[in-house]
């Protein structure tokens, strides 16, 4: 079975920094590029960052350029995704997401809730 | 503001049919046929219903269906079940400084 865990989340104080990870197992994980999505608590969906398979392709949404980093561990079947200079805006639920061909998300963690606040 | 535009709610009785909209530009639906929709229940994590504009993974029931003209893309649901009561949004591959696109949701109420 493919699963995806996210963990990592919590409460952090604006201008601290964070660091959340995806477990996945049941696919061969170095073969697929990844996302992180995010959802403000009773907003939409937001696209917040993508690594391709091999961390030489990546993208982040412009709202966390500059300060989130993502990364990919293929030995260890993780994804990463530090966080730093967050502010009160950054809280959400963070997903983790695997890509199939041509952009769509599929499946998706259960998500992590990051709440910043001082 | 979301880079596509969806409607915020849409109502219809069971059994009825209704479409939900997505509307973006030349840089994303327009260009490309990488529209995606997905489903998500009340605390749970989103869900794909339909890919590459009108493709149904394994397990999506047939009343789910997908198309695009010009900027705007659609999620029609056939038959409409209480069980599809849910949020729903579109997700575009685009050309712009980021790489995915999402709408900003619409509630699909089951009257």
């Amino acid at each position: 079975e493919v699963q995806l865990v996210e963990s990592g989340g919590g409460l952090v104080k604006p201008g601290g920094s964070l660091r959340l990870s995806c477990a996945v197992s049941g696919f061969r994980f170095s073969s697929f590029s990844m996302h992180w999505v995010r959802q403000a608590p009773g907003k939409g969906l937001e696209w917040v960052s993508y690594i391709n398979s091999r961390s030489d392709d990546i993208y982040y949404g412009d709202s966390v350029k500059g300060r989130f980093t993502v990364s990919r561990d293929n030995a260890q079947n993780s994804l990463s995704l530090q966080m730093n200079s967050l502010r009160d805006e950054d809280t959400a639920i963070y997903y983790c997401a695997r890509e199939r061909a041509s952009n769509w998300f599929d499946p998706w963690g259960q998500g992590t809730l990051v709440i910043v606040s001082s | 503001q979301s880079a596509l535009t969806q409607p915020a709610s849409v109502s219809g009785s069971p059994g009825q049919s209704i479409t939900i909209s997505c509307t973006g530009t030349s840089s994303d639906i327009g260009s490309y046929n990488y529209v995606s929709w997905y489903q998500q229940l009340p605390g749970k994590a989103p869900k794909v219903m339909i890919y590459e504009v009108s493709n149904r993974p394994s397990g999506v029931p047939a009343r789910f269906s997908g198309s695009k003209s010009g900027n705007t893309a659609s999620l029609t649901i056939s038959g409409l079940q209480a069980e599809d009561e849910a949020d729903y949004y579109c997700s575009s591959y685009t050309t712009t400084s980021t790489l995915a696109v999402f709408g900003g949701g619409t509630k699909v109420t089951v009257l």
